[in-house]
Formats: structure tokens, sequence, C-alpha cells
């Protein structure tokens, strides 16, 4: 079975400020790994994504992720935080059963102060 | 927006009622997932429907139970509620392929049972 942990429950950022999310998976075979965003109000939507190849992937609004396969992890980065950041964020791992199913994290409450 | 549209946005039923909720797909996304979301945590994965068939379960009890239409509409039906349903009920479309594992999201139907 497949897990993903969270460890970063609540965290508080100043506008400007760095950012990086834990993200850590369990499952022994190929994945694919994703970051999902929740703004106040709205429905999921993907931030990034990782198949394969260059392990650092860019998404949208200046996010970024590294997946390292030795530490089984696919942490979330951003430079400089916004106001406009503050949103739950959701690690998901789907491991290449055939299934198609995300295994999501508890999420990550992210505020940003302005 | 994502395309992807639920019914009722919330639902308020008594333990041992049943419920049927809607999803309606993205227009071309042949399959659909349904995921339950507790309070505080991230999307649990009860099943998916593609191309009609079941085509993959979460640990989920047979009271919980599917359906997908012709023209790519869903529904999940829960039997015999217990207050432990009380949860955002997501439903996501996609198009299975041999890569693309982006889901589309809808905003949810928030199920309360008392």
């Amino acid at each position: 079975a497949q897990s993903v942990s969270q460890h970063n429950h609540h965290v508080i950022l100043s506008e400007a400020a760095s950012l990086e999310l834990g993200c850590n998976y369990s499952y022994g075979g190929t994945v694919n790994l994703f970051w999902y965003v929740q703004y106040p109000g709205q429905h999921l939507q993907l931030l990034l994504k990782y198949f394969s190849g260059d392990p650092l992937v860019k998404g949208i609004k200046g996010f970024e992720a590294e997946f390292i396969k030795s530490k089984f992890s696919f942490n979330l980065r951003k430079p400089s935080v916004q106001w406009s950041d503050t949103a739950e964020y959701f690690c998901a791992v789907n491991g290449w059963t055939g299934r198609r199913a995300l295994t999501f994290g508890s999420g990550t409450r992210l505020q940003v102060q302005p | 927006e994502t395309g992807v549209t639920q019914s009722p946005t919330h639902l308020i039923k008594t333990r041992g009622q049943q419920v049927t909720l809607r999803c309606s797909s993205q227009s071309g996304h042949n399959t659909v997932s349904w995921y339950q979301q507790a309070l505080g945590q991230g999307p649990q994965f009860i099943f998916q429907y593609y191309r009609e068939e079941e085509n993959g379960r979460g640990n989920f009890p047979p009271r919980f139970s599917g359906l997908q239409f012709p023209n790519y509409s869903s529904e999940l039906n829960v039997n015999a509620l217990e207050l432990d349903d009380s949860a955002l009920y997501l439903c996501a479309s996609s198009i299975t392929g041999p890569v693309d594992e982006k889901l589309f999201f809808g905003s949810g139907t928030q199920l309360s049972v008392l």
C-alpha cells in the first residue's frame, strides 16, 4: 500500500518569505507525484506533477518541486510567497497499479500574512 | 472553472438513510473518480469508473456504489448512512491515456449525517 505524509499541518509566513512544504511517500515502485492546491472556496486544482525526467519540476504561479528518489520525497518550494498563495496544499502519489487512484496526504494549510 | 459540476452542493441526511450524489464530467473525459474528504484530511479514493465499468476501488464498504452513464455523468450512492460518512465528496474527471493523469475536480458535495 502507498501512503503520503505531509509533516507541516499549518504554516504561517509573511509575504516575500520563502516556502518549502515537505512531502514523503512510501511506495516501492514507479510513482507519479503531484501537488494540488485548494484556494479558499475553490476546487482542488493541479499545481505541478512529476512523471519522469528532470526531477526538478516547475508548476504554475512560480511553484516548483524536487523529486528525490533516495529520500522518497517531493517537496514543494516557492522563493517568495504572496498573500494570494494562502490555501491548502496537498501532495499526492499515484503508483502505477493500473488503478490510477491518487493517494493524498493530509494537507498543509498555508497562511500568508501581508 | 474545471467543467466538472456536482449536485447538490450541500445535503443533510439522517443515519440509516440512503443518498445519491451526482457529477457531470468535463466534456470529452471518459473517466470519473470519486473521493471522500473528511474534515482536516486529504481526499481518500473511493472508486473510479472508465467507460461505465468500475476500474478500481479504495478501502470502502460495498454500501458505497457508483454508476457511470454513456454521457460520462456519474452517480455515487451510499446506503445505510453512518455518522462517519459526513464529509465532502469530490468527483474528478479525466481522460484515461498512457500518460496524462491530470484530474479535474468539482467543488464537491458536503454531506452531513445526523
